[in-house]
């Protein structure tokens, strides 16, 4: 059974800070989905990272997958408030079955 | 272009009731699957249908059952409602089989069991 890991799980950092968050998967896969939720809101997509050793920028977030190591990572420079919130992986391995990470709550402090 | 709709957006139902939740996806897109969110088991994959097809199924008890009609809307319905089921109930859409594109969500059903 695929299992995704998901560490750190809670994050406090002030703005300015750069930070890593990192997700670990049990099983082969090729597919990897970063997320963002709100509290009270739906999941957002940020980044599909397809094949091995790609990486994806938006802002001052940046996502990057190594499949040969089964690990994905989600890289925030520069934090600002505004990117307080909960940030999910997602791996897709059987067709259509994705398994979620258990996300990382984020809080970006003045 | 209108994103995925979930209805209701609130619900409160009594154990041993059921409730049918609806999902519309995305225009053109033939594929919705469906998550159980909870503080304490997180996100869930619950099912995934693929024109009017389930193609995969999560580990959840019989009481929960899905469809999807020709239009690519989807239903999910729990029978027997149980404390348990008191969740946010997610719907994902996606152009081609889940997993193999992107995934936009849902606001979500909220469902409290009471």
């Amino acid at each position: 059974e695929l299992k995704v890991e998901q560490n750190p799980l809670f994050l406090s950092m002030q703005e300015g800070k750069n930070y890593t968050i990192y997700c670990n998967y049990s099983t082969t896969s090729d597919r990897l989905y970063w997320y963002r939720q709100d509290p009270g809101k739906s999941l957002e997509s940020l980044f599909v990272l397809l094949s091995n050793g790609a990486v994806k920028q938006e802002g001052r977030l940046m996502a990057s997958l190594d499949t040969k190591a089964r690990l994905s990572t989600l890289h925030i420079t520069a934090a600002v408030h505004d990117l307080s919130a909960t940030y999910f992986c997602a791996v897709n391995t059987n067709a259509g079955k994705s398994t979620f990470g258990d996300g990382t709550t984020l809080t970006v402090k003045p | 272009k209108a994103g995925v709709t979930q209805t209701p957006r609130y619900l409160i139902k009594t154990r041993g009731q059921q409730v049918t939740l609806s999902c519309s996806p995305i225009s053109g897109h033939r594929s919705v699957s469906w998550y159980q969110q909870t503080p304490g088991q997180g996100l869930q994959f619950l099912f995934e249908y693929f024109s009017e097809t389930q193609r995969n199924k999560g580990n959840f008890p019989g009481r929960f059952s899905g469809r999807q009609f020709s239009n690519s809307r989807s239903e999910m319905n729990v029978s027997t409602l149980e404390l348990g089921d008191s969740a946010l109930y997610l719907c994902a859409s996606s152009s081609g089989p889940a997993g193999d594109t992107e995934a936009f969500f849902g606001q979500g059903t909220r469902l409290t069991v009471v």
